[in-house]
């Protein structure tokens, strides 16, 4: 069975700190990791994929297989950059299908 | 970018009577769209997986005659939950895709519809 882990539900740090959101999963085979994000009172989007290995809005998200997890990081977070932010995980399956984790608030402070 | 529309945003039914929502992918053509569930404060719960042509593919614990899902089109795709009932009231999203291979799990999502079941 696959599955994806936030273990923080709220995350606040101050405008140009740094900010890690974590996230692990559990999948036997290659996963396709995706960090999704959720604005206020917009839509859910996609922000980054793991296999494009881009840097978006100043996110970048390493997959590392070793420790199963794929943390997304931004060096100086801004205001701008609170939301909800949701990391999936597509086991392959012929549709994409995706897992989501629980989601982390972030919360950026002035 | 490509664009996901549902009907109605929100919706408040009495118990027992049968409600349906829309999906429509407005610029692209989806062959397969995603149906999830989303209760206060949590994650989206994935209910189905919905094929133009082809029915639809229910996640374990989800009731397939409850939650009667039907892709007519490769820009439409319908969830009516039938007989509904209090603990049906949630948020209901859909997504949709046309991406295969490297891309797979790249969907659009829609705005999503509350539904209040009284």
């Amino acid at each position: 069975a696959q599955r994806v882990t936030q273990p923080e539900k709220l995350l606040s740090v101050f405008k140009g700190a740094p900010v890690e959101l974590k996230c692990n999963y559990s999948y036997s085979g290659s996963p396709e990791l995706f960090w999704y994000v959720q604005y206020s009172r917009q839509r859910l989007q996609l922000l980054l994929r793991h296999i494009s290995r881009e840097s978006i809005k100043g996110f970048t998200a390493d997959l590392n297989k070793g420790e199963t997890s794929f943390h997304l990081k931004k060096p100086f977070a801004q205001e701008e950059d609170s939301a909800m932010y949701y990391c999936a995980l597509s086991g392959g399956t012929s549709y994409g299908k995706l897992t989501f984790g629980q989601g982390t608030i972030l919360t950026v402070h002035p | 970018g490509a664009v996901v529309s549902q009907h109605p945003s929100w919706v408040i039914c009495k118990s027992g009577t049968s409600v349906k929502i829309e999906c429509r992918s407005l610029d692209f053509q989806a062959t397969t769209m995603f149906w999830y569930r989303q209760f206060p404060k949590q994650s989206l719960m994935l209910m189905a997986t919905s094929n133009e042509g082809s029915k639809a593919t229910y996640e374990q614990g989800v009731e397939k005659d409850k939650f009667l899902i039907n892709h007519a089109s490769l820009t439409l795709s319908t969830l009516t939950v039938t007989s509904a009932h209090p603990e049906d009231s949630s948020f209901y999203i859909c997504s949709a895709s046309s991406f295969r291979g490297s891309r797979l799990g790249e969907q659009y999502f829609g705005p999503g519809t509350r539904l209040t079941v009284t």
